[in-house]
């Protein structure tokens, strides 16, 4: 089955720009829908969006003005870009494959802190 | 967005019992909804899909049911690796919505 792994910076300041990258092993990026997920301290998860192989993406309209995502299917990762963040963005950040039907496998998550 | 009500928030219970959780849709998702069981530091696991599906090398235990609005998750005898946090989402209409979460402590 295919594994992803999260990674980036763990400390973003405010009104930068947070950078992740998920890499994708066991299988390559396709047709499927390639997600990123976050979940704050003591909530639950909420869907960021997601990105195919083609480049199409869709956002959480939450999200939409501060996201983008891209897609290396040469390097098999997919990456998302969040800016301005600010403290209400400090989470643990998830990346996942959406199959049409399940959301899964998840990444183990990279923990971002929003702090100066 | 869909909006998830699941209820409720927390839960205490013993090792053997039946322990029921559930989730209710704004608007009818048909039976496009899964379960996940989180434990502290680690990612979500799918247990159940399309709301009555049961993920290989998940124990029988855990069943799912409903269809439109209103759906059950059950685990039939709490066992002590049970204890964790649960979570629905809906995947019938973008943006994918979860629920806010049960937590299933030791009572």
């Amino acid at each position: 089955q295919v594994q992803l792994q999260e990674s980036g910076p763990g400390l973003v300041k405010p009104s930068e720009t947070l950078s992740l990258t998920c890499s994708v092993s066991g299988g390559s990026i396709n047709s499927d829908y390639w997600s990123w997920i976050r979940q704050p301290p003591g909530k639950g998860p909420e869907l960021i969006g997601y990105i195919q192989e083609s480049g199409r993406a869709n956002y959480n309209p939450s999200l939409k003005s501060r996201v983008s995502m891209s897609v290396d299917t040469s390097q098999n990762h997919f990456s998302l870009r969040l800016t301005s963040v600010t403290a209400s963005d400090t989470a643990v950040y998830y990346c996942a494959v959406y199959d049409g039907h399940n959301l899964d496998p998840w990444g183990q998550g990279t923990q971002v802190i929003v702090s100066s | 967005a869909i909006q998830v009500t699941q209820s409720p928030s927390s839960l205490s219970a013993s090792v053997g019992d039946r322990v029921t959780i559930t989730c209710r849709a704004s608007q009818g998702i048909r039976t496009d909804l899964a379960w996940y069981q989180q434990k502290p530091g680690k990612a979500p696991k799918l247990l159940i899909s399309d709301a009555v599906t049961i993920q290989g090398g998940v124990s029988s235990r855990f069943s799912g049911s409903g269809s439109g609005t209103d759906f059950t998750l059950i685990i039939s005898s709490l066992q002590p690796e049970d204890f964790a946090t649960y979570y629905c989402l809906q995947d019938h209409i973008f943006p994918w919505t979860f629920g806010q979460g049960t937590k299933v402590e030791v009572k």
